[in-house]
């Protein structure tokens, strides 16, 4: 199963701490997303990529959050000088993209493990 | 801006019972996500709904859409305690596939 691989599975930091997350998508996939989920809420939509470009960002991603997916492959995200509102589930998820004309009806995104974030 | 609402955010419902999740969205969307998320995993895609009264069946779950009200429903027949687990609708827009996510419906199924 080559599905979205996500590492490390839990994080646990110290406030003012900087932390990186590794995603690995599917590997034929075109668009890689990240998204941040808390405890009771839906996931909500930070940045997403298309190969090496970084096409949108959330405004929910402040100066202290970058993204970046060097080689169109796997992708990073780092927090730094982290806060205890950054604690959440950060999510990665990989598709071929509507408009790659290779999506099966609908821009299907697969969706990793996660990894859990607790800022001390 | 586009919101998802969802209710109800949270259902218990007996063995062998019917119930209808409501996800109403708020502006025009091209497509209509269902997803399935088990406590401490990832999110598993179950539908998606791409034109006014589109209609999708798996086993016990039927997904629908009505464009025209902003409305879909996920119906549940016969529930089994696999049922179990808090499900998400999610509209995108061409112009940007980033998904909008509703709260969510826990759905706990009892004997």
């Amino acid at each position: 199963d080559t599905g979205v691989s996500q590492d490390p599975r839990h994080k646990i930091t110290k406030r003012g701490q900087n932390v990186t997350f590794r995603c690995d998508p599917i590997s034929e996939h075109n668009r890689l997303y990240w998204y941040r989920q808390t405890l009771g809420q839906g996931p909500e939509f930070l940045t997403y990529f298309q190969n090496e470009a970084q096409l949108e960002k959330s405004r929910l991603l402040s100066d202290r959050f970058s993204a970046e997916r060097p080689k169109g492959s796997f992708s990073t995200l780092e927090i730094q000088r982290t806060e205890q509102g950054d604690s959440a589930m950060y999510l990665c998820a990989s598709s071929w993209g509507f408009n790659s004309g290779r999506a099966q009806g609908g821009n299907i995104q697969y969706f990793g493990a996660g990894t859990r974030l607790s800022v001390l | 801006e586009l919101k998802v609402e969802q209710n109800p955010l949270f259902l218990s419902m007996q063995e062998g019972k019917n119930y209808t999740i409501y996800c109403n969205y708020s502006t025009t969307s091209d497509r209509l996500y269902w997803y399935r998320q088990d406590p401490g995993k990832s999110l598993e895609s179950l539908f998606v709904l791409l034109s006014n009264g589109a209609v999708k069946q798996e086993g016990r779950l039927m997904a629908s859409l009505d464009t025209k009200a902003r409305l879909s429903t996920l119906h549940i027949t016969a529930a089994v305690h696999d049922l179990s687990a808090t499900y998400f609708c999610a509209v995108d827009r061409t112009v940007t596939d980033k998904l909008i996510f509703g709260t969510g419906t826990r759905l706990q199924v009892f004997p």
